[in-house]
């Protein structure tokens, strides 16, 4: 069975850091393209960044560019948010998402972040 | 970025009853591949959202046959022959043709 498990999530204050991760087990990590997405309030979902199997090639959206980076560990079987300088608009659930057959096939349940003074 | 328009945004369906969801695309998703990346997903409250059609109208495993999902283009439909109880909740469009991926803003299918 896919499991996608995301963890590091929490309260922070405008301006700091946090850094989320995702074990994943019951496929081959190694072999897949990999995502986050976040839902903020409203429930808007919106791709925040992917990687590629061996993490040569990674995107962002614009409105994080420059503060957050995506890595993984394939040994570790484990996908990385760090995320710098985080901003009240970066409130939201963040999901990590497999990309099989098309996008984002499989997701994680989810770990909440929270940025407020 | 291309923008995903939904409609309706809100759906109250009749148990056993047909529904349908457009979603409209700023650009055409056809991609140089010849694959058209839109997806639909379902999300109940308080779970992930689960993908229920990818490339349009491939439906994943597991997904029952009264959805299906159409179109081209800019233009796509997801259906449910028969709305069932378990059906209610959040249908998001998602096209991965290019980067970023976009998200229609959500349409919310609830019984009458």
């Amino acid at each position: 069975e896919v499991q996608l498990v995301e963890s590091g999530g929490g309260l922070v204050q405008p301006g700091g850091s946090l850094r989320l991760s995702c074990a994943a087990s019951g496929f081959s990590f190694s072999n897949y393209w990999m995502n986050w997405v976040r839902q903020g309030p409203g429930d808007r979902l919106m791709s925040v960044s992917f990687i590629n199997t061996d993490g040569s090639l990674t995107a962002y959206a614009d409105s994080v560019k420059g503060r957050f980076t995506v890595s993984r560990d394939n040994a570790k079987r484990t996908l990385y948010l760090q995320m710098n300088s985080l901003r009240a608009e970066d409130t939201a659930v963040y999901y990590c998402v497999r990309d099989a057959d098309g996008h984002h096939d499989q997701w994680g349940q989810g770990t909440p972040v929270t940025v407020s003074s | 970025d291309v923008v995903m328009t939904q409609s309706p945004l809100s759906l109250p369906v009749t148990l056993g009853q047909p529904a349908s969801i457009s979603c409209r695309s700023s650009h055409s998703l056809a991609h140089s591949d010849g694959n058209t990346y839109l997806n639909w997903f379902h999300q109940r409250p308080g779970q992930s959202p689960r993908r229920l059609i990818y490339k349009v109208s491939n439906r994943d495993s597991g997904v029952p046959d009264r959805f299906s999902g159409s179109g081209s283009g800019t233009d796509f439909t997801l259906k449910i022959s028969r709305v069932e109880a378990e059906d209610v909740g959040l249908y998001y469009c998602m096209q991965g043709t290019y980067w970023p991926r976009t998200f229609g803003q959500g349409t919310k299918v609830e019984i009458k």
